[in-house]
Order: structure tokens, then sequence, then C-alpha cells
């Protein structure tokens, strides 16, 4: 069974400071994507991570994908108010089940002046 | 371009009620899902369908029911209402299963008491 856990669950950051958040998965896969929830919100996808060695970046955030450690990182630099949100990764199961995604439990980043 | 819809948006059911969950999609998606999101944990995935006609159970099926008669609609059935239903539900679609990533609807907060 695919398990995903993400560390830390809580990140409370000021602003301008650098911080990274961990997704570590248990079984193979080579497909990750990182979501952003806003509070009552839907889920709106920052990253999709297709490779062993995938780095995408998008103005605050990068992240990054180890397919031999089962790892993804989100990493935020000079963090911002308007980052405070949740942030999921989800890990696609692959093989027969393509597109199903387990996702992890969730980082709440609160971001203060 | 509305992108994926769900309707309702609340509700409130009695225990033993059952309820239809609407989806729909205009982006000629073939894939879609229904997950559910409990407080302060990450989406589990009830149902997936690769297309009209073809769906698959998810981690947590048990109680509810799903049909796809055409690409654009994905409905949700909630048989005999439990509180442990009680969560919020999103409907997502995608372009390919694991290598685009998937858009969700805005949920619908579903009570049952």
């Amino acid at each position: 069974e695919l398990k995903v856990e993400q560390n830390p669950l809580f990140l409370s950051m000021q602003e301008g400071k650098n911080y990274t958040i961990y997704c570590n998965y248990s079984t193979t896969s080579d497909r990750l994507y990182w979501y952003r929830q806003d509070p009552g919100k839907s889920l709106e996808s920052l990253f999709v991570l297709l490779s062993n060695g995938a780095v995408k970046q998008e103005g605050r955030l990068m992240a990054s994908l180890d397919t031999k450690a089962r790892l993804s990182t989100l990493h935020i630099t000079a963090a911002v108010h308007d980052l405070s949100a949740t942030y999921f990764c989800a890990v696609d199961r692959g093989g027969t089940s393509y597109g199903k995604l387990t996702f992890g439990q969730g980082t709440i980043l609160t971001v203060h002046p | 371009n509305a992108g994926v819809t769900q309707t309702p948006k609340f509700r409130i059911l009695k225990i033993g009620q059952s309820m239809t969950l609407q989806c729909a999609q205009d982006m000629n998606h073939n894939y879609m899902y229904w997950y559910r999101q409990d407080p302060g944990m990450g989406l589990k995935l009830i149902y997936y369908s690769v297309g009209a006609g073809i769906t698959d159970k998810g981690e947590v099926p048990n109680g509810y029911n799903v049909s796809r008669s055409t690409t654009e609609d994905f409905p949700l059935r909630l048989e005999l209402a439990a509180p442990s239903q009680t969560s919020v539900y999103f409907c997502a679609s995608s372009y390919w299963a694991g290598l685009t990533e998937a858009f969700f609807g805005q949920g619908t907060r579903l009570t049952v008491v």
C-alpha cells in the first residue's frame, strides 16, 4: 500500500525566510504533484514532476523529485504572506493505476510579518 | 471556460437518506475522479473513470456508487447516508492520467446528521 508522508504538518514562518517541506513516499513512483489549497477552497495545481531529478520553479516556490530516495521537496524562498495556505503532495500509483493519486496529509503554512 | 463544476456546494442529509453529487467538466477530459477530504486530512480517492462507461474503485468506495454515461458528467451517488460520510467531496478531471495535473471542482460540503 502506498503511503505518503509530509513534514512538517504545521509550519509557521516569518516573511523573508526560507524553508523546505518534505514529501516521502513508500513505493516506487516517478510521478508526483504539488497542490495548494486555501481555506475553504479547492485545490490548485502547482507542479507536476514526472521523472527522477525533475526540478520546477514558479516564483518563490521550487519543487524537486528524487525517485531513488522516494522524496520530493517544496522549497520556499523569501516567504511572503500570500503563500499562507495548505500544501499537499500527491503521488501517482503508476502501472495500471495511472492517475490514481495518494495524497499526503498536507502542510499548513502560515507566514507572519 | 467553466472547468469542473460541482453541485450542490453544501448539503445536509439525514441518516439513511440518499443523494447524488453532480460533477461536470467542459475540458473534454477522459479521466475523472471523486475524492473526499476529511477535516485536517489529505484527499482519499473514492472512484475513478478513464472514459465514458468505464469506472473503477479507489481507496474508499464503500457506501458510494458512480456512473459515467458521457465524457462530461461523473455523478457520485450516496446510498443510505451515514455520519461517517460527512466530508468535503471534490470532483476532478485530467487530460492524461499520470502525465498532467488534475483540475479540481470547488467541492461539496456534506453533513450527515
